[in-house]
């Protein structure tokens, strides 16, 4: 595999089901993020990893829970989640922190709560 | 406030036409600039990037955007476009002082055959 994958492509849960969600980018970077992108609506940040050191919370309620167990691996554990939460979220990657470091994105997990 | 503005939210194109797409921005500092593209079921990939120089940048696919101060935009350009191409399309802004990035709503390209 090359680039950033994530796991599962598609999940559908319940409001009171826990589940994961798994990112791993093959690229040798060092930041990697997860953002929530919703229709017609800007990407929004949720969390950030550098050096596996979480450098960003954006606000984000509680229900989601960020784990970055090495430079390679995101992880995002759902729990007691809400219709609203349904959207593609997606893990992202880059080099450096830095504004101008791209970043690579993996396809996005398609999240569906029931 | 920062913000980015992609105010067409769908646009439509024959195959072979030219291309436009807008982007408008509210930024405090000298912005960094980047248009990304996001093909069906993939994630986003970048299409080319402006820090400084040359206010004319050239990317992957044929894109290509202008940089104009004065107008706080950096629209995204091709001469013709292929099937392709559609695909939805962001617009960033970021800056040296600050990685995160404030992303446009997107725009939806639909190509006529």
């Amino acid at each position: 595999e090359t680039g950033v994958t994530q796991t599962p492509r598609h999940l559908v849960m319940g409001m009171t089901n826990k589940k994961s969600l798994k990112c791993e980018q093959h690229l040798g970077h060092n930041a990697m993020y997860w953002y929530k992108q919703s229709a017609k609506k800007p990407l929004e940040l949720m969390f950030v990893y550098n050096f596996k050191e979480q450098t960003e919370n954006n606000s984000v309620p509680s229900r989601f829970s960020p784990e970055c167990p090495n430079s390679s691996h995101l992880f995002l554990h759902l729990h007691t989640l809400q219709p609203e939460d349904s959207a593609l979220y997606l893990c992202a990657s880059s080099l450096r922190l830095a504004a101008d470091n791209e970043q690579f994105f993996g396809p996005g997990t398609r999240l569906t709560v029931l | 406030a920062q913000s980015v503005t992609q105010p067409d939210i769908h646009i439509t194109v024959s195959e072979g036409a030219s291309l436009e797409l807008r982007c408008n921005y509210s930024y405090g500092a000298t912005p960094y600039l980047f248009w990304y593209v996001q093909s069906p079921g993939q994630g986003l990939q970048l299409l080319l990037k402006y820090f400084s120089g040359d206010t004319l940048v050239q990317g992957i696919k044929g894109f290509e955007a202008e940089f104009k101060r004065s107008q706080s935009s950096f629209n995204l350009r091709k001469p013709s476009v292929h099937w392709s191409d559609a695909a939805e399309y962001f617009c960033a802004v970021g800056a040296q002082s600050n990685y995160q990035l404030i992303w446009g709503a997107g725009t939806k390209l639909i190509i006529k055959p």
